[in-house]
């Protein structure tokens, strides 16, 4: 099984809709969660972390954290044409930030 | 203006000749660390470290050698390059493991 894992996608959703992005992890003992969007040729950037079971948000992002079930989400309200990127998935492991491979998001106008 | 700066940001090369891919944070963050990001594999970490003089392998460090002898420093070195060495690679740093800030990236192709 995978450290971390998403579904690569692409994920297509209509302006305005809602965009659920998933995110699964194998070690039950990681404490801290972390999203990254990543635009096509750049770097990636830091959007929402989540350290406990829960809802966080933050403007229109909502991160989602189920230790339970050991899953994390991404929800975007009021999908943007300029949302489209790649979101990464990341988790804590002691010292180092393990990522998934990433869900790419398609938001048509 | 808060940056993580790589250089070069392109570079092609041939294998078996030194190079060495520089990084600099103006931040005074602790902790720095290296990626490559490759198509299908994702980001996958080769070195990080959480102070000067401290480091550690990440999850493919086979034919990279990091330093850390300044704070604000964290060289990558490949030290006889090879074309499976071919790829995207980012510095980032942060106060501590997680929120990082990325460099541009820097590609790297090894002929």
């Amino acid at each position: 099984q995978k450290e971390v894992e998403q579904n690569s996608g692409p994920l297509s959703v209509p302006e305005g809709a809602i965009a659920s992005l998933n995110c699964t992890y194998s070690d039950r003992g990681s404490q801290s969660f972390f999203w990254y969007r990543q635009y096509s040729g750049k770097s990636p950037e830091l959007i929402m972390f989540i350290y406990s079971n829960g809802d966080k948000e933050d403007g229109r992002f909502t991160a989602q954290l189920n230790k339970a079930s050991q899953y994390v989400s991404l929800l975007i309200r009021d999908s943007q044409p300029s949302d489209s990127a790649t979101y990464l998935c990341a988790v804590k492991r002691g010292t180092a930030l393990i990522f998934g491979k990433g869900t790419t998001l398609s938001v048509s106008s | 203006e808060a940056q993580v700066t790589q250089n070069p940001r392109y570079l092609i090369t041939v294998t078996g000749k030194k190079l060495t891919v520089t990084c600099s944070q103006n931040m005074n963050h602790e902790y720095m660390s290296w990626y490559r990001q490759d198509p299908g594999l994702g980001l996958r970490q080769i070195y990080y470290s959480m102070n000067v003089e401290v480091t550690d392998k990440g999850d493919v460090p086979e034919g990279y050698k990091v330093s850390r002898k300044e704070k604000r420093n964290f060289p990558l070195i490949l030290e006889s390059p090879s074309p499976n060495q071919t790829s995207l690679y980012f510095c980032a740093s942060s106060p501590q493991p997680g929120e990082l800030f990325f460099g541009e990236g820097s590609r790297l192709t090894v002929l």
